[in-house]
């Protein structure tokens, strides 16, 4: 059965603080996406990590993709309030090689002033 | 550039009655299409996929039932509404060479 599983599933982190948010995933993909989602709104793409030993950055947050340990992880440096959303990751094939985008549980990340 | 719409944006159905979403694309052709379902404060479930018109690849068993008449439309429908059919519906393409998702803005389903 597929797998895609983000760890932690909640984060409260102090402002400034570093943390690092987990997703494993079982199938042979080798692409990884990860979205943001604020409440009550819809998905926005952050990265989408395409290749092994990819690694992608945009402001605080850094994604990385480690195809044989079947691993992403997302970075957070220095956390600032503006961050608290829930992220997701994703792969776009299931353990049969079919085409489908299935998303990871979700880690509900808050930052506290 | 490609667009996704979706809607309506909320929806507040009695149990029994029947649903219909749209979600069409516009600025690209022969997308995948996807219909997903998020429960409160819960993950993504995937609800229907679809590679071309006529297409339609269920993923889990339900009242629920999805079509695609052309090729950058995708709907989901359903009969008879549930208390559990609440939830966020949203509805996404992806291109061929599956990079990444695009996501319309959702439609908030509340059974009553």
């Amino acid at each position: 059965e597929l797998k895609v599983e983000q760890n932690p599933l909640f984060l409260s982190m102090q402002e400034g603080k570093n943390y690092t948010i987990y997703c494993n995933y079982s199938t042979t993909s080798d692409r990884l996406y990860w979205y943001r989602q604020d409440p009550g709104k819809s998905l926005e793409s952050l990265f989408v990590l395409l290749s092994n030993g990819a690694v992608k950055q945009e402001g605080r947050l850094m994604a990385s993709l480690d195809t044989k340990a079947r691993l992403s992880t997302l970075h957070i440096t220095a956390a600032v309030h503006d961050l608290s959303a829930t992220y997701f990751c994703a792969v776009d094939k299931d353990d049969s090689g079919t085409y489908k985008y299935i998303f990871g549980t979700g880690t509900r990340l808050k930052v506290l002033a | 550039s490609q667009t996704i719409h979706q809607w309506p944006a909320t929806l507040v159905q009695p149990v029994g009655s029947p649903l219909s979403l749209e979600c069409t694309v516009e600025g690209t052709s022969n997308p995948n299409l996807y219909w997903y379902r998020q429960a409160a404060g819960r993950g993504l479930q995937l609800l229907f996929y679809s590679v071309g018109i006529g297409q339609i690849s269920s993923e889990v068993p339900q009242n629920l039932s999805a079509s695609r008449p052309q090729d950058r439309q995708f709907i989901l429908s359903s009969k008879k509404l549930l208390l559990s059919d609440s939830g966020f519906y949203l509805c996404a393409w992806i291109d061929r060479f599956n990079t990444e998702a695009f996501f319309g803005q959702g439609t908030r389903l509340t059974v009553v």
